[in-house]
């Protein structure tokens, strides 16, 4: 399964764009690339996710590299109820279709 | 809508006996329920993946007679903790998937999380 690597942690400036970055070097051809992200003691919110183009919502945007080995997450206007930790999760591709949550960047806006 | 709650959100128990979660999807038919345990500070780890009226499968390391689960129906699953200990103090998170269609038919939706705590 591909694993996913991400930094521990991040600060962003409130109003600033929070670029979050991850690698997914393994990643397979058919595999999907999820975000979500948890706010302290309550379950992940779903942001977006991708396969192979660039995808937004009005959440984020995800940038995905031609190679498919990495992808950032992108808040366009940080703010503070942004505060969270961020989980890139490679999405299994067989039966159950799988999240496994790799450790996730901790993501701190600050005023 | 696709709004997926859990019962308790918060309980405490002794040694030894045995805790009940409760996972409904009330918005939506949820064909597979996910389970999942997260300690302090750390990342949610899945325990088990439960289909609609069929047995759950288990995550390695995870054991099936002390993590019983039940789907017995497309809006609800429990997990039962059996013979709980103080190691088993963690929030207890499950998700749900179904509903939608299309790019977002795999996406899960999460509940909001039970903590429980084993005196």
């Amino acid at each position: 399964d591909a694993k996913t690597t991400q930094p521990t942690s991040m600060d962003c400036a409130e109003g600033r764009a929070a670029n979050l970055p991850c690698n997914h070097s393994t990643i397979s051809g058919n595999e999907y690339v999820y975000w979500y992200r948890q706010i302290h003691s309550q379950g992940p919110q779903y942001i977006i996710h991708g396969l192979k183009n660039n995808e937004t919502n009005e959440m984020a945007s995800l940038i995905i590299t031609e190679d498919r080995k990495s992808s950032t997450l992108i808040l366009p206007h940080a703010t503070l109820r942004d505060t969270a930790v961020y989980y890139c999760i490679v999405r299994v591709n067989r039966a159950g279709n799988q999240f496994y949550f790799g450790t996730g960047t901790s993501l701190t806006v600050i005023p | 809508g696709a709004v997926v709650s859990q019962h308790p959100s918060w309980v405490i128990c002794k040694s030894g006996t045995s805790v009940k979660i409760e996972c409904r999807s009330l918005d939506f038919q949820a064909t597979t329920m996910f389970w999942y345990r997260q300690f302090p500070k750390q990342s949610l780890m899945l325990m088990a993946t439960s289909n609609e009226g069929s047995k759950a499968t288990y995550e390695q390391g995870v054991e099936k007679d002390k993590f019983l689960i039940n789907h017995a129906s497309l809006t609800l699953s429990t997990l039962t903790v059996t013979s709980a200990h103080p190691e088993d103090s963690s929030f207890y998170i499950c998700s749900a998937r179904g509903g939608l269609t299309g790019a977002r038919v795999n996406e899960q939706f999460f509940g909001p999380g039970t903590r429980l705590t084993v005196l």
